[in-house]
């Protein structure tokens, strides 16, 4: 079975420019979290997504969006990119819907560079 | 503010050698989860601890989880290079796949 795959890898843009990150869940999950991971703040939830609807949020500016596909997967947008925006930006897909028991597995991330 | 302390940040020690990393919160968790990190790879699930008081062991981690869920604990026995890597507390709440992670402990173990 594929792992998550998140693409691209890499990324460099410019303060004010847009990005759209993409995530393959793994075949048959349901469930695709998205989270920014950087030297400061470490890993932060920005939201989840489950059966193409978004079910949790996190503590990010508007603009920072997502949606789901009918097959799952999933893009993170990010408008008028910011120099604090530079991170690893990781994906997480679940089978489940949830809970201490569920597992997630994590892609190896988009490394996002904005300057 | 970090709803989840894991201290210490960093740790340099030979092979051999034992550690202990540590999770603290001041909310209750359903359950409590370890990832390790290494560098160009997403956090991989080493184990979830659910009941208060709960060790568990894979092969020289031994995990803990506090009596009031609040916090955990990993302890590496006789570390070897291979365990060299980020070390990263995740909380879990009731419902949802929300994970609150701890701020990662940077393990580096040298032969």
């Amino acid at each position: 079975k594929a792992g998550v795959t998140q693409t691209p890898r890499y990324l460099i843009k410019t303060r004010g420019q847009q990005v759209t990150l993409s995530c393959s869940p793994i075949s048959g999950h349901r469930s695709v979290s998205w989270y920014q991971q950087t030297p400061g703040q470490g890993l932060q939830f920005l939201f989840e997504y489950f059966s193409e609807t978004q079910r949790n949020k996190g503590n990010f500016p508007g603009r920072f969006s997502g949606r789901q596909f009918s097959n799952s997967r999933s893009e993170m947008n990010v408008s008028t990119l910011e120099l604090g925006d530079s991170a690893l930006y990781l994906c997480a897909s679940s089978a489940a819907g949830g809970g201490s028991k569920n597992i997630q597995y994590f892609g190896a991330g988009t490394r996002l560079s904005v300057l | 503010t970090q709803l989840l302390e894991q201290s210490p940040q960093f740790l340099s020690i030979q092979e051999g050698e034992n550690l202990t990393v540590y999770c603290n919160s001041s909310s209750v968790f359903s359950s409590l989860q370890w990832y390790r990190q290494e560098p160009g790879e997403g956090p991989v699930l080493l184990v979830t601890v659910v009941t208060g008081g709960e060790v568990k062991k894979l092969k020289r981690l031994t995990f803990q989880f506090g009596d009031a869920r609040k916090d955990s604990s990993l302890h590496i026995t006789a570390a070897q290079p291979g365990d060299t890597g980020l070390y990263l507390c995740a909380g879990v709440k009731a419902a949802g796949n929300k994970l609150t992670f701890g701020g990662g402990t940077r393990v580096l173990v040298k032969p």
